[in-house]
């Protein structure tokens, strides 16, 4: 079965240092990798998603994602962290069959001002 | 308005009162899920629905239903509901070309 696991429950930074949140999959095959970000109180948000090419991808407010097929990884990296980023991060992973999305338990970031 | 619109926002329920939640979508998807976010365990796929005709079962479905009455909406129902449903319940959309869901604003559900 598929899993997804993100090593880091929580992280606690201040502002300006890097940030670089793991991601392992499990499934040998194919897949669409994406990042979710919820803030506190709201709902979750896509901040980037791999499908296929260039396997640095960008996505929104500075962050930055890269998948490397060898480790089944894909980890999430800003190079500075603001007090605004202070939420909650989801890896997720989808494979065939039926292309259902596997969320890992997410890892909390707190962001000291 | 909202892409994804789910009521109620929070509810308060009896250990054995039936509970609706109702979810409707304006980004004309067909894919619609419903997933149970608790506190460490990420977020848990109850069910989901790739068009009006298919439902299907999730990772933890068992004491949950569905209904599809619409391309936009998709309501899950507690037939009896217990303490340990209480959790935040997410419903989503998502266009298979595009990638990514689009998700709701969550329902808070307290079963006491």
């Amino acid at each position: 079965a598929q899993s997804v696991s993100q090593h880091n429950h929580h992280v606690i930074l201040s502002e300006a240092a890097s940030l670089e949140l793991g991601c392992n999959y499990s499934y040998g095959g194919t897949v669409n990798l994406f990042w979710y970000v919820q803030y506190p109180g709201q709902h979750l948000q896509l901040l980037l998603k791999y499908f296929s090419g260039d396997p640095l991808v960008k996505g929104i407010k500075g962050f930055e994602a890269e998948f490397i097929k060898s480790k089944f990884s894909f980890n999430l990296r800003k190079p500075s962290v603001q007090w605004s980023d202070t939420a909650e991060y989801f890896c997720a992973v989808n494979a065939p069959p039926g292309f259902k999305t596997i969320f890992g338990a997410g890892t909390r970031l707190f962001v000291k001002a | 308005d909202a892409d994804v619109t789910q009521t109620p926002r929070n509810r308060i329920t009896k250990t054995g009162k039936r509970i609706m939640l109702e979810c409707s979508q304006t980004k004309g998807h067909d894919r619609m899920y419903w997933y149970r976010q608790d506190p460490g365990l990420g977020l848990q796929l109850i069910y989901y629905s790739f068009d009006v005709k298919d439902i299907n079962k999730g990772e933890i479905s068992d004491g949950y239903s569905v209904s599809r009455q619409a391309q936009a909406k998709f309501s899950l129902s507690l037939e009896s509901a217990i303490p340990n449903q209480t959790a935040l319940y997410f419903c989503a959309t998502s266009d298979p070309d595009r990638g990514g869901y689009t998700f709701g604003s969550g329902t808070r559900l307290t079963v006491v």
